[in-house]
């Protein structure tokens, strides 16, 4: 399986965009990008994922770079509920198995 | 749609005990599958289903047992509750068993305690 890097930590001023990068330099050329996030102690909620074209949905925007090797979540308009750690994965595991890093704290201040 | 619920939310249970978590979805979901959190090691997989009447192990698989006898329903074991049991468990649906293009919708989480 590809790995992951995040940075541990990030803030984010209230209304403004949030930009999570990611880099999964090992990624192959079947394996997808997801991007999951967990507020508080709640279970993880997806928000988006891509293989090789930008992305976007009513959450977020997925930006992928054109050697796959790096990824960015845009958050276009971050609020306070926006708060989380927010996981970047790479999976191909044929057991369909999740595997989540230490993934982004992000805090998004008023 | 529910999507994805789990129950009970909180559980105490002493060492020894045996009990089942439930896992229930309604989105008609073919895989399902059990992950706990602890903190610092991220989640990790206990087992798995790619359908009715199949299940198999995941990464953490010892002292719990899975069944998986209709496409709803996913309930998790415990044989016989130890310590190192105490964790959040979650509970996990995907349209099918491809890693490709099928992203895993969670539940809620059960906390359990085992003293």
């Amino acid at each position: 399986d590809a790995k992951t890097t995040q940075p541990p930590s990030m803030d984010c001023a209230e209304g403004r965009a949030a930009n999570l990068p990611c880099n999964h330099s090992t990624i192959s050329g079947n394996e997808y990008v997801y991007w999951y996030r967990q507020i508080h102690s709640q279970g993880p909620q997806y928000i988006i994922h891509g293989l090789k074209n930008n992305e976007t949905n009513e959450m977020a925007s997925l930006i992928i770079t054109e050697d796959r090797k790096s990824s960015t979540l845009i958050l276009p308009h971050a609020t306070l509920r926006d708060t989380a750690v927010y996981y970047c994965i790479v999976r191909v595991a044929r057991n369909n198995d999740m595997r989540f890093g230490a993934g982004t704290r992000l805090t998004v201040k008023p | 749609n529910a999507g994805v619920t789990q129950t009970p939310k909180f559980q105490v249970l002493k060492t020894g005990q045996s009990m089942t978590l439930q896992c229930a979805q309604d989105m008609n979901h073919e895989y399902m599958s059990w992950y706990r959190q602890d903190p610092g090691m991220g989640l990790r997989l206990i087992h798995y289903s790619v359908g009715a009447g199949i299940t198999d192990q995941g990464e953490v698989p010892n002292g719990y047992n899975v069944s998986r006898s209709t496409t709803e329903d996913f309930p998790l074991r415990l044989l016989s509750a130890a310590p190192s049991q105490t964790s959040v468990y979650f509970c996990a649906s995907s349209r099918d068993g491809s890693p490709y293009n099928s992203p895993l919708h969670f539940g809620n989480g059960t906390r359990l305690t085992v003293t």
